[in-house]
């Protein structure tokens, strides 16, 4: 069986752009969490979906986004990008949406320059 | 807010000595996860603790979850080279959707 799927795995964008990152869950998989991991750091929560609906947010500008689709996959968005938003952007799926295990994806390595 | 502290930051050891490293949560949590993570890849699930006072083992590694379920701690017992990464913790409180995952471990084996 796939594990957690994402795409791309790096990619490099500039100050002011926009990025979109994209995850598929683990199949029968419903909810979709999403962490940005700073280089030494532990992963801090961006947000969690469960049935296409936002179930958590953590403390992130408004210029991130996300949406999980009906196929529960999803996309994190990131609107005027900062050097400070590079990062290893990592999804990771969940049978359920409460305490339940979660399987983290490889991840997105996202430079700003 | 809360927050989630491992010590130490840092760890050498040598071939076939212990390691532990343990985690402290400023809240109470329902469950505990324990991840490790190598360099350059993604965490990956080692174990969860879900009851107060509760030990797991997996071959040399056990975790601890404390009873007041605020700490808790990973033992590897004859550390090998392939154990080298950073361990995380990661706790999740009830009622929410997130975890809040440790400062990390870094442990380094030299053979």
């Amino acid at each position: 069986d796939a594990g957690v799927t994402q795409s791309p795995t790096h990619l490099i964008k500039t100050r002011g752009q926009h990025v979109t990152l994209r995850c598929s869950p683990i199949s029968g998989h419903k909810s979709v969490s999403w962490y940005q991991q700073v280089l030494g750091q532990g992963p801090q929560f961006i947000f969690q979906y469960y049935e296409k609906e936002e179930r958590g947010r953590g403390n992130f500008p408004d210029r991130f986004s996300a949406r999980q689709f009906p196929n529960y996959s999803s996309e994190l968005n990131v609107n005027a990008l900062l050097l400070g938003d590079s990062a290893l952007y990592l999804c990771a799926s969940s049978p359920g949406d409460l305490g339940n295990t979660i399987y983290f994806g490889e991840g997105s390595w996202l430079t700003v320059v | 807010g809360q927050q989630v502290m491992q010590i130490p930051q840092y760890q050498h050891v040598q071939e076939g000595e212990d390691f532990t490293t343990y985690c402290n949560s400023s809240t109470t949590l329902s469950n505990i996860q324990w991840y490790k993570q190598r360099p350059g890849g993604h965490p990956v699930f080692l174990i969860q603790l879900v009851k107060s006072g509760e030990v797991k083992k997996q071959k040399r590694l056990t975790f601890q979850f404390g009873e007041a379920k605020k700490n808790s701690s990973l033992h590897i017992t004859a550390t090998q080279t392939t154990d080298v990464g950073t361990y995380f913790c990661a706790g999740i409180t009830s009622g929410t959707y997130k975890y809040i995952f440790g400062t990390g471990t870094r442990l380094k084996v030299l053979a």
